[in-house]
């Protein structure tokens, strides 16, 4: 089976330009997260969704950043406009999460990573 | 200061050794305790999962906690050079809610 699949791997652009970050998570998984890991801070959740709705946004760090999910196959976090200290990994991660009411595990499943440079 | 804070490390050791890797919280709500395991390069992936207070074995894995203390422990038996990596505790409130991870300790095993 397929892991979840994140693209770019790398992604080096400058100051000002829009980046866009893309998730295609693990079929059946009804959770999906946006991580971002810089040496600094660790692991830090920006976002999550449960059956593609937003459920916590708290960590997104200020309105440049934004995310979507408009299916279950596919998301996005865009960065408008970028800058130096947005450099880092950014991990998307799923999980099977809540599957008729019933929590199955709570297990994240993450992609290998988009390790964003902004110059 | 965060919520979960781990040992920093990093931390070197002879093959065969054991490897004690540990963090505390400050929020009694967490309920689940996970440690992932992160190669250089990749993504966290999952090694241990447990539930409230106790310990779990899975092979030369020991996962331990206390939620009196407000304490874990990954215990790592005849360590092996592939498990050189960054080890990550991970807590959460519910079963499929969102992860709150530690810094990570980076261990290295010698041969």
């Amino acid at each position: 089976d397929a892991g979840v699949i994140q693209s770019p791997r790398h992604e080096v652009t400058e100051m000002g330009q829009e980046v866009t970050l893309r998730c295609k998570p693990i079929s059946g998984h009804n959770s999906l997260f946006w991580y971002r890991q810089t040496m600094m801070r660790g692991l830090e959740l920006l976002i999550y969704f449960n059956n593609n709705v937003p459920i916590d946004d708290s960590g997104m760090p200020e309105d440049r950043f934004s995310a979507k999910m408009p299916n279950a196959s596919f998301s996005t976090l865009k960065i408008q406009p970028s800058e130096p200290r947005d450099s880092a990994v950014y991990f998307c991660a799923s999980s099977l999460g809540l599957a008729g009411g019933q929590v199955i595990t709570g297990e994240l499943f993450f992609g290998e990573g988009s390790r964003l440079t902004v110059l | 200061q965060k919520e979960v804070e781990q040992d920093p490390g990093p931390l070197s050791v002879p093959e065969g050794a054991i490897v004690s890797l540990n963090c505390t919280y400050s929020n009694s709500a967490f309920q689940y305790f996970m440690w992932y395991r992160q190669y250089s390069r990749k993504g966290p992936e999952l090694l241990m999962y447990t539930y409230s207070s106790g310990n779990k074995e899975d092979g030369r894995f020991t996962a331990q906690v206390d939620k009196s203390s407000k304490y874990i422990s990954l215990f790592i038996r005849d360590s092996q050079p592939s498990d050189s990596a960054t080890y990550l505790c991970a807590m959460s409130y519910t079963n499929a809610g969102k992860s709150t991870f530690g810094d990570g300790t980076t261990l290295t095993v010698k041969p």
